[in-house]
């Protein structure tokens, strides 16, 4: 399977800073219809992940444009402009270009 | 408003089984693809199964740690899903969720084996 792989593990932010959370695959997720399948989800305590980015870079429906994300091949970001509040909670990367796998986790929290 | 929302849960013995069933709503089923994911401490997020539309006749895929054991079907007059999980293992335990092929979520609901 896939290994994907977060850092930071934590991330303690002041609100209103910037945020940055890397994902790293451990092989290509272009898939061969020239795809790349690598999501973003945020799961706030007692709650099940929502989808925020989907394919890179598309932000979901509902989703603030202060989050964006990029990337290619085996190296993605996902970027929180001006951190809210609401913002907090555990971040998870997902590819399903292969088998559907997850990473690890970063968690996001006030400095 | 997409609304998922998982039943069947709770505490079976090893070597036991147990059906979760998720009833859909807001969005037309019989054209999502469904899956199920668990979460555990242990383990954090791992996908179970999938199963896909009609069109795709209604085909199944597992993840290799319960295939064998577990097996995922549907209902499009019911829009609902289903998990039948049998020889469960305490590595089963976890949170299940239903997803409709990870755009949404519902809230789970929690699996614990153990004697």
């Amino acid at each position: 399977d896939v290994v994907m792989t977060q850092t930071p593990l934590s991330l303690p932010v002041s609100l209103g800073d910037q945020a940055s959370i890397s994902c790293r695959s451990s092989q290509s997720l272009v898939h061969s219809n020239g795809n790349t399948y690598l999501h973003w989800y945020l799961q706030k305590p007692g709650q099940s992940p929502k989808l925020l980015i989907y394919k890179v870079s598309n932000r979901f429906s509902g989703v603030p444009d202060r989050f964006s994300g990029s990337g290619s091949g085996t190296d993605f970001t996902l970027k929180i402009s001006r951190v809210e509040a609401e913002d907090l909670g555990v971040y998870f990367c997902s590819q399903s270009t292969h088998v559907w796998t997850f990473g690890g986790g970063t968690k996001l929290e006030i400095k | 408003e997409v609304k998922l929302e998982e039943s069947g849960g709770g505490l079976v013995q090893p070597g036991g089984s147990m059906k979760l069933s998720c009833a859909a709503s807001g969005f037309t089923f019989s054209d999502a693809w469904m899956d199920w994911v668990r979460q555990s401490p242990e383990k954090g997020l791992e996908w179970v199964a999938e199963i896909r539309s009609k069109a795709n006749n209604h085909a199944t895929y597992y993840a290799e740690s319960v295939k064998g054991r577990f097996t995922i079907s549907r209902d499009d007059s019911k829009s609902s899903v289903y998990l039948q999980m049998n020889s469960l293992r305490a590595e089963d335990t976890g949170i299940y969720y239903c997803t409709n092929a990870m755009d949404y979520w519902g809230q789970g609901t929690s699996v614990t084996v153990s004697s």
